[in-house]
């Protein structure tokens, strides 16, 4: 059954630095999403993408992160600058359409600590 | 942003009994809900959905019930398994909007059945 992958499973990296996460959607998807859950809360919509555009971003999604298909299979989140509080698992999701009863699917997650 | 609330952070269900799950929303411009589950150290994996023209979706064990008047919706398991004990999300989808897809997650219930 196909899946979303994501790389590396847990990163750690020091306050300030760029880390870019890498998603491998589902092939045939059009539709591709990243998520985050900061350890007791609730899952939160950063970004979708479509058409190697952004479609939508949330008030999370600042400056400070990016989202990139660089290539045919993988699509990437980069934070440029980390802070204490992008600590959190990041998921990716693809789905075949954006709306229309689609069902979005999920990786795996990475598991990003900022010391 | 509390557009999608769980209430429940934990239930705990014997093996064959029915667990059911409640949801709700603020936002009556959603018109799509789908629940996830979710395993430790895994992405959440999609459930079961169900459209807003519809107030009964069913799945094998699983049927989500939708009431639209109280912007509620619950998920019931029947009958329940050990297997079943993960976290479960609910959340929901604006599809008449500007949004391409983005989901509004609730914060979870752990559901743990027990034999």
């Amino acid at each position: 059954e196909p899946e979303v992958t994501q790389t590396p499973s847990h990163q750690v990296t020091q306050m300030g630095q760029e880390v870019i996460l890498r998603c491998v959607p589902i092939s045939n998807h059009l539709y591709f999403y990243w998520y985050r859950q900061i350890l007791g809360q609730k899952v939160e919509f950063l970004v979708s993408f479509y058409n190697n555009e952004i479609s939508e971003k949330s008030e999370i999604f600042d400056d400070q992160f990016s989202v990139e298909r660089p290539d045919g299979s993988n699509f990437t989140l980069k934070i440029r600058s980390t802070k204490l509080e992008d600590s959190a698992m990041y998921f990716c999701a693809s789905s075949d359409a954006g709306r229309e009863w689609e069902t979005q699917y999920f990786g795996p997650g990475t598991r990003l600590l900022v010391l | 942003d509390q557009q999608v609330k769980q209430n429940s952070p934990s239930l705990s269900v014997q093996e064959g009994r029915i667990s059911i799950l409640n949801c709700d929303y603020t936002n009556s411009m959603f018109d799509y809900f789908l629940w996830y589950k979710k395993y430790p150290a895994e992405g959440p994996t999609f459930l079961i959905s169900i459209s807003s023209i519809k107030d009964k979706n069913e799945d094998g064990r699983f049927t989500v019930f939708l009431n639209k008047s109280a912007k509620h919706l619950s998920l019931h398991i029947v009958p329940s398994q050990p297997g079943d004990s993960a976290v479960y999300f609910c959340a929901a989808r604006d599809d008449r909007g500007s949004t391409l897809g983005r989901l509004y997650f609730g914060r979870g219930t752990q559901l743990t059945v027990w034999p």
